[in-house]
């Protein structure tokens, strides 16, 4: 079992809203991602967990805000978004290790449109 | 300054042909190289991936050939099926296992029934 569930799927915000984008994986991964992807590009690094800490912020922006609860869920809490920020949000999980060759799954994508 | 690149926005391939994808990268320091598939509205889905310890792994129609010294790899699927239209990306990690892929600007590939 491969799986990333991200909710939701779709998400429309306004500029002066609060939101939070999920995520959750019980593959026993300890590293989980964020990445954006804007139409016709390739995704992009915005944050990397390992074992529920903060190992890498690709210089994100503050009104993206990531958090780990626990192994499991990964959540991007949302703020004052700007109508560029409006993207495919993807979360992903790889397996314990820091040692490059841990293939990375991803979810479907919480698309986002910020209005 | 783009390390992986796909530098063909798209392919057409007849169905029951080969579909060969190419990714070049600039990287050295890469060493684990991954394909994934993607529909629009969803996720990237894993294909196959290789280590720079082999320069070539297969599973099942897909074939992924690696060339270190010419920074090159490739992904072939034989025989193509329209079902495996979807844009197609390339993905490399570093050794310094900070667990970053980095990735091409992706083909889409289109099969022809």
């Amino acid at each position: 079992d491969t799986e990333v569930t991200q909710t939701p799927k779709h998400l429309v915000m306004g500029m002066t809203n609060k939101k939070s984008l999920k995520c959750e994986q019980h593959m026993g991964h300890r590293a989980m991602y964020w990445y954006k992807q804007k139409a016709k590009k390739p995704p992009e690094l915005m944050f990397v967990y390992s074992y529920e800490k903060l190992s890498i912020n690709e210089s994100v922006p503050s009104r993206f805000s990531p958090e780990c609860p626990n192994s499991s869920l990964l959540n991007l809490h949302l703020h004052a978004l700007q109508p560029e920020d409006s993207a495919l949000y993807l979360c992903a999980s790889s397996p314990p290790g820091q040692v490059s060759g841990n293939t990375i799954y991803f979810g479907e994508g919480s698309w986002l449109t910020v209005v | 300054d783009q390390q992986v690149k796909q530098n063909s926005p798209s392919l057409s391939v007849q169905e029951g042909r080969i579909s060969i994808l190419n990714c070049d990268y600039t990287n050295s320091m890469f060493d684990y190289f991954l394909w994934y598939k993607k529909y629009p509205a969803e996720g990237p889905t894993f294909l196959i991936s290789i280590s720079s310890i082999k320069d070539k792994n297969e599973d099942g129609r897909f074939t992924v050939f690696l060339n270190k010294s010419a920074k090159h790899l490739s992904l072939h699927i034989v025989p193509s099926q329209p079902g495996d239209s979807a844009v197609y990306f390339c993905a490399a990690s570093a050794v310094d296992g900070a667990n970053n892929l980095f990735f091409g600007t992706g083909t889409r590939l289109t099969v022809i029934p």
